[in-house]
């Protein structure tokens, strides 16, 4: 599969545990996105890299998430101190520069229990 | 920054009838217009897209129209199929993020 894969599929964490979520995005996609969301929503924005520099964060993001793109190919996405309101769907999705196409994975879907 | 406002919520059409979702977006430096069908437990995928310089694309019984103008834009999809239900995202991109809107559940009824 050359789509972009994210890993895991599902996550149950106990309130306060900190949790990753990677994202492997399409190899040659120098545009990488996380989005968030919950059910009856639309995507909402957290974050995107280009390469492997983060050029915007969403001011509704809390400090608790962070992000990296190491060497500009995949990603991880941190939550510390994991809330109930955490809970929901992170998807990434990567795109080849601005103005065109981008293409989701299948998400990891964050319960917090 | 951009606000997207999709409308209907949800929509309800008849085997074989069209269906339309109609979108507005704020601001004028949005220039990328795609659209996004999301089945149940799936991801969202790509369904057809549109760029400023057009008004108008067409992909078999999907179409999206596009005003710059007025700011809407807007997915046609005739002769609607049962495995065309799905929630339907519109969305708007600048040079940087997606914005997205908040989704049209469509409900083809054989």
């Amino acid at each position: 599969d050359t789509g972009v894969s994210q890993d895991p599929r599902h996550k149950i964490t106990k309130r306060g545990q900190n949790v990753t979520f990677r994202c492997d995005p399409i190899s040659e996609h120098n545009r990488l996105y996380w989005y968030r969301q919950t059910l009856g929503q639309g995507p909402e924005f957290l974050t995107y890299f280009q390469n492997e520099a983060q050029l915007e964060k969403s001011r509704l993001l809390s400090d608790r998430f962070s992000a990296e793109r190491p060497k500009g190919s995949f990603s991880t996405l941190e939550i510390q101190r994991t809330e109930q309101g955490d809970s929901a769907m992170y998807l990434c999705a990567s795109s080849l520069g601005t103005g065109v196409s981008a293409f989701f994975g299948q998400g990891t879907r964050l319960t917090v229990v | 920054g951009e606000n997207v406002e999709q409308h209907p919520s949800t929509l309800s059409v008849q085997e074989g009838d069209s269906a339309v979702i109609k979108c507005t977006y704020s601001d004028s430096a949005s220039n990328y217009f795609p659209w996004y069908k999301q089945e149940l437990g799936k991801r969202p995928q790509l369904i057809i897209d549109i760029r400023s310089n057009v008004g108008e694309k067409k992909d078999q019984r999907i179409a999206v129209t596009l005003n710059k103008t007025a700011k809407h834009f807007s997915l046609h999809i005739t002769e609607t199929q049962p495995e065309d239900s799905a929630v339907y995202f519109c969305a708007a991109s600048n040079a940087d993020q997606f914005y997205f809107g908040t989704g049209t559940s469509l409900t083809v009824i054989p």
